[in-house]
């Protein structure tokens, strides 16, 4: 079974920095992409980054270009979302999913995690 | 970027009812469009790849149709446990992008 399980989310103050981390279980981390997607309260679902497979790739929104970093440790099936100078409006819940290829675009999501809950606020 | 325009924002059914909601992409983005379902309080599940291809366990009452730039899915005999909010999602190029969401509700 693909559970998929997100920590690090919480309370940090505009400008200061989190760490996200997506844990994977049952499928072989390696072989697919992986991706963050994020919803703000109220609000539709937008897509955030996406890493290949291999880690080689990555790819994000341009409204998180530059500040947030995903990465990935295939040795400990893990993923992971760098968030540096967090502003009021990156507030969100922050989704990891599976892709169902290696690489994208052109592949989709199959799987989501339950969410972390990142609030940025003075 | 390409925009993803659904219909209608909302609309009230009853249990048993067959509803369908649109989705139309800005520029054409062949069938590379897929469809999740988001109760309140909960992660988005999906539902639908390829336009019309149903994810593993997802019940044949859900159905989705079209390719270039329109599309749609289809809910039949509509459950309480149907009732939620619908999105589509384009991934044919960076950034995917999503609708704004239908969501359903019960008359």
């Amino acid at each position: 079974e693909v559970q998929l399980l997100e920590s690090g989310g919480g309370l940090v103050q505009p400008g200061g920095s989190l760490r996200l981390s997506c844990a994977a279980s049952g499928f072989i981390f390696s072989s697919y992409a992986m991706s963050w997607m994020r919803q703000a309260p109220g609000k539709g679902l937008e897509w955030v980054s996406i890493i290949s497979g291999s880690g080689g790739s990555t790819y994000s929104a341009d409204s998180v270009k530059g500040r947030f970093t995903i990465s990935r440790d295939n040795s400990k099936n893990t993923l992971f979302l760098q968030m540096n100078s967090l502003r009021a409006e990156d507030t969100a819940i922050y989704y990891c999913a599976k892709a169902f290829k290696s690489t994208g675009p052109r592949t989709t999501l199959d799987y989501w995690g339950q969410g972390s809950l990142v609030t940025v606020s003075s | 970027d390409i925009q993803m325009t659904q219909s209608p924002p909302s609309l009230s059914a009853s249990v048993g009812d067959r509803v369908t909601i649109t989705c139309r992409a800005s520029q054409g983005i062949s069938n590379y469009l897929a469809w999740f379902q988001q109760k309140p309080g909960k992660a988005p599940k999906s539902l639908i790849y390829a336009a019309s291809s149903l994810q593993s366990g997802v019940p044949a009452k859900f159905s989705g149709s079209g390719s270039g730039t329109d599309f749609t899915l289809t809910i039949t005999d509509l459950q309480p446990e149907d009732f939620a909010t619908y999105y589509c999602q384009q991934y044919n190029s960076y950034p995917w992008t999503f609708g704004q969401g239908t969501k359903v509700e019960i008359k």
